[in-house]
């Protein structure tokens, strides 16, 4: 079954402990990406990859670190969280067509408490 | 940089009515792609639609229909005879170039518009 995945669902945390949140896509998509949603604020990109070793900031991107060593994964690290960063998290993935991404894949998000 | 904006933040309609969600956008580009997206109460993102910005044709799936229009930078969604299962939060999105680096590309979304469906 074509998913992205993403773990953990759930997680609360305290401030400076770090973190990494795993996402996972097994269709074989270049562009990867993580959003996090805010009440009355929508979904804000967070970082993205076109494809290995090539990511790029996106709207929000302090205070969190990406890397794509394999096309299939893309881990969100919180070196240093915050309580600001408390926030309902989702990975997603999409083909590349045209030399755009086309419709995102997503994972099925994490929320995250950082106290 | 690349925007949506969705004006409406909530919607409530009777069950049967038909709803329009609203959705602008703005981007320097020519070539970009435009979104529709359904998160219901469970939270998980559902795609509905994408449209190419050189295909104006508007699009019909069973209660769903989608009006694009160039012209004043639309891209409205439109449910015909609304149910109970159709209330949700609605996202547009502008997938385009981004201009933090060439050959980058990013997905922008609107803030939602939460749509109630009363039976």
């Amino acid at each position: 079954e074509a998913q992205v995945t993403q773990n953990p669902r759930y997680l609360i945390t305290v401030t400076g402990k770090k973190l990494t949140v795993t996402c996972s896509q097994n269709m074989n998509h270049e562009y990867m990406s993580w959003y996090r949603q805010d009440p009355g604020l929508g979904l804000r990109q967070i970082y993205y990859s076109m494809n290995v070793e090539v990511t790029d900031k996106g709207d929000v991107p302090e205070g969190y670190k990406v890397s794509r060593k394999e096309k299939r994964n893309f881990p969100l690290i919180l070196e240093s969280p915050s309580p600001n960063q408390t926030s309902l998290y989702f990975c997603a993935s999409s083909l590349m067509a045209d030399g755009m991404n086309t419709e995102a894949f997503f994972g099925q998000g994490t929320r995250l408490t950082v106290v | 940089a690349q925007k949506v904006t969705q004006a409406q933040t909530e919607i409530s309609v009777v069950e049967k009515e038909d709803v329009t969600l609203d959705c602008v956008y703005e981007t320097r580009d020519t070539t970009y792609y435009l979104f529709w997206y359904k998160q219901p109460p469970s939270g998980e993102l559902v795609f509905l639609i994408r449209r190419n910005s050189f295909d104006e044709q508007n699009e019909i799936s069973g209660r769903y229909s989608w009006n694009f229009q160039k012209s004043t930078s639309s891209f409205n969604f439109t449910i015909t005879a609304s149910q109970v299962v159709d209330s949700a939060v609605y996202f547009c999105a502008l997938g385009g170039p981004s201009y933090s680096g060439a050959g980058s590309y990013q997905l922008t979304f609107g803030k939602g518009t939460k749509l109630s469906v009363i039976p």
